[in-house]
Formats: C-alpha cells, structure tokens, sequence
C-alpha cells in the first residue's frame, strides 16, 4: 500500500483558511487521494477526494500537486467543529483504506 | 440520510465471555467493513466482506470472527473475549470495490473486556 506522510498536529484560528499538508511520494497512476476526518466520539465521515484534477465540494477543497506526489486539503474558513483528526489516504485499485494517524486539527477560537 | 449503525455505543463484557458486536447499512452496499481503533496504532482492518455469506481476512483477524447472513447486516463474533481486545470498533460500509468509492462509518462501539 503506497503510503502518505502527514504533520502530527496543526493549529488554526477560526474563520480563517486551513491547509492540510499530504506528501505521497510513492502514489501510483491509479491511486486515488481520500481525505477523511474524525470529530472526537466518532467515526471516522469522508471529506473529500480526488485523482488528478483539483476537486471542490461543501465541506472542502482538495489541491492535487501536478507530480501528484502531494496534495492538501484546504477548508476555507475553519470553524470550532472543524477540529478532527484528518486523514490522507491513498486508495489503488483492489486495496483497502490504510489510515495513518493523520494530523490532529485544533481550532481556536 | 445514509446511515451505517451499530448496536452498541458501549459494552462492558468479561474475560472468556463470547460477544457479538453488530452492524447495520441503509444504503444497499455490497462491502462492509469491521476496524479496531487503538490511541497509538490508529484504525486497523480486522475483516471485509464483499458479498451476502463472503468474508475477507483483514490485517489482524486473530480472534475475531465475522457473519454476513444478509446484505444489510455485518456481525463482528469475539469468540472468546480477552482483555487485548479492549478497543473502540468500528463497522464501514461501501458501495462497491473501485478505488474512489467513499467508505461510511458508524458511530462506533467502545468495548471494555474485564
């Protein structure tokens, strides 16, 4: 499984931009990028994700690198229940999910 | 509103006791999917099934056992239940095996063993 690398933990301000680095330098064509997060007491929910286009949805934006060897997922305008862990995953053909331990996401009022 | 849900919020259960741990999809999925959740070794993949009566062994099965005897429903079976196996679990559904298919979590079923 083609692995992803994450800072342990980040610190934002609420209602400014967050982004959320990935590095995945061993991804493959086929490889597609999942983010998910888990709000504490939960499961994990799914976010958002991409293969080479950069993809916008309501909960997130996802920038895919033009190598794809890194991507970040950006939420535009934090809020105090944004703070989660975020998980990067690469996802190939067959594989299940790997999740890593992501990067611990607080926000401050 | 899709839900996966899961029978428990909490259980306590003793040592050598068998346990069952169920979940249940809304959504029609063929995979379901059962993890455990430690602080330290992150979500970890214990077994899958793709298909009504089909499992999968994911990376630490030992212990564990699994049924799938409709679509909608994934049984998590501790046979015999051993203080090591105090975790969260956690039951995800999908809707097919391609790469980009989302996974859906249920709440989660922290489990005591004494």
């Amino acid at each position: 499984d083609a692995k992803t690398t994450q800072p342990n933990s980040m610190e934002s301000n609420e209602e400014e931009p967050v982004h959320l680095p990935c590095n995945h330098s061993t991804i493959s064509g086929t490889d597609y990028i999942h983010w998910y997060r888990q709000l504490p007491s939960q499961g994990p929910e799914y976010v958002i994700h991409g293969l080479t286009s950069n993809v916008n949805n309501r909960m997130a934006s996802l920038a895919i690198a033009e190598d794809r060897k890194s991507s970040t997922l950006i939420l535009h305008r934090a809020t105090l229940r944004d703070a989660a862990v975020y998980y990067c995953i690469l996802r190939g053909l067959g594989q299940n999910f790997v999740f890593g331990p992501g990067t611990r996401l607080s926000v401050l009022p | 509103d899709v839900k996966v849900t899961q029978s428990s919020r909490y259980l306590v259960k003793r040592t050598g006791e068998k346990v069952f741990l169920e979940c249940v999809q809304d959504m029609d999925h063929e995979n379901m999917f059962w993890y455990r959740q430690d602080p330290g070794l992150g979500l970890r993949l214990i077994y899958f099934s793709y298909d009504v009566k089909m499992k999968e062994k994911g990376d630490i099965p030992e212990g564990y056992s699994v049924s799938r005897e409709k679509k909608e429903r994934f049984s998590l079976i501790l046979e015999s239940a051993s203080t090591n196996q105090t975790s969260m679990y956690l039951c995800a559904s999908s809707l097919g095996e391609s790469s980009y298919n989302e996974q859906f979590f249920g709440p989660g079923t922290r489990l005591t063993v004494l």
